[in-house]
């Protein structure tokens, strides 16, 4: 059964980027057919997609935070990054990876989820 | 951009039947998936395709999606149930999330 598991730095100081990693156990990230996508959650506030990419390495992105986020996956280690920029205290959250299974014409949703890593954007 | 809008809260009572509506522009020509996430854990998939239960979900959970309104419903509450509830679709290639809606078992 596949799972996902997030990693990275806790704490990020304004303006610099954030990095985090998403690793798949239980199966090949390039196996099937799946989207990779990362949403975070503020404390007390609701989901918020931050974007995902393709087994192929194409991303889409939410448009509001386009201009900071990049996605990439890493197929040779099973995993996937966020990376996103410029911070601020606003992007404090936990933040979440989970799969989407791809189909041209159904839908399956995010169907396994990390456990979810909390950051926090403070000097 | 698109957006999908939930009522913040809901109670029910135990036994009963609960409703937690989605609304969003001709959302019944896309596909609806509901999560729900109790406190201090990730989001869990309960429906998807509009009427769809993962394996492992029970059956008193239900979805329908028609016109502007997506709906899960949820049978013979009980008290696990308690969770915030998301619904899900996505427009031009970027997913949206509803706003969530606080379910209260009382």
């Amino acid at each position: 059964q596949v799972q996902l598991q997030e990693s990275g730095p806790g704490l990020v100081k304004p303006s610099q980027t954030l990095s985090l990693s998403c690793t798949v156990s239980g199966g090949s990230i390039s196996s099937g057919s799946y989207y990779w996508s990362w949403i975070r959650q503020p404390a007390g506030k609701g989901l918020e997609w931050i974007g995902r990419v393709y087994t192929s390495g194409s991303t889409n992105y939410n448009p509001s935070l386009k201009s900071r986020v990049t996605i990439s996956v890493d197929t040779s280690n099973n995993h996937f990054s966020l990376q996103l920029s410029s911070v601020t205290a606003a992007d404090t959250a936990v933040y979440f990876c989970a799969r989407e299974p791809y189909s041209l014409v159904d839908y399956f949703g995010m169907d396994v989820w990390g456990q979810g890593t909390t950051v926090t954007v403070s000097s | 951009s698109y957006e999908l809008t939930q009522p913040p809260s809901v109670s029910v009572s135990p036994g009963q039947t609960a409703s937690i509506t989605c609304s969003g522009d001709k959302l019944g020509d896309r596909y609806a998936s509901w999560y729900h996430q109790k406190p201090g854990q990730s989001p869990v998939l309960v429906i998807y395709q509009d009427t769809k239960r993962p394996s492992g979900i029970p059956e008193r959970f239900s979805g329908s999606n028609s016109g502007n309104t997506a709906t899960l419903t949820i049978s013979g509450t009980q008290a696990m149930d308690e969770a915030d509830y998301y619904c899900q679709a996505w427009d031009s290639s970027t997913v949206v999330f509803g706003g969530g809606t606080k379910l209260t078992v009382l």
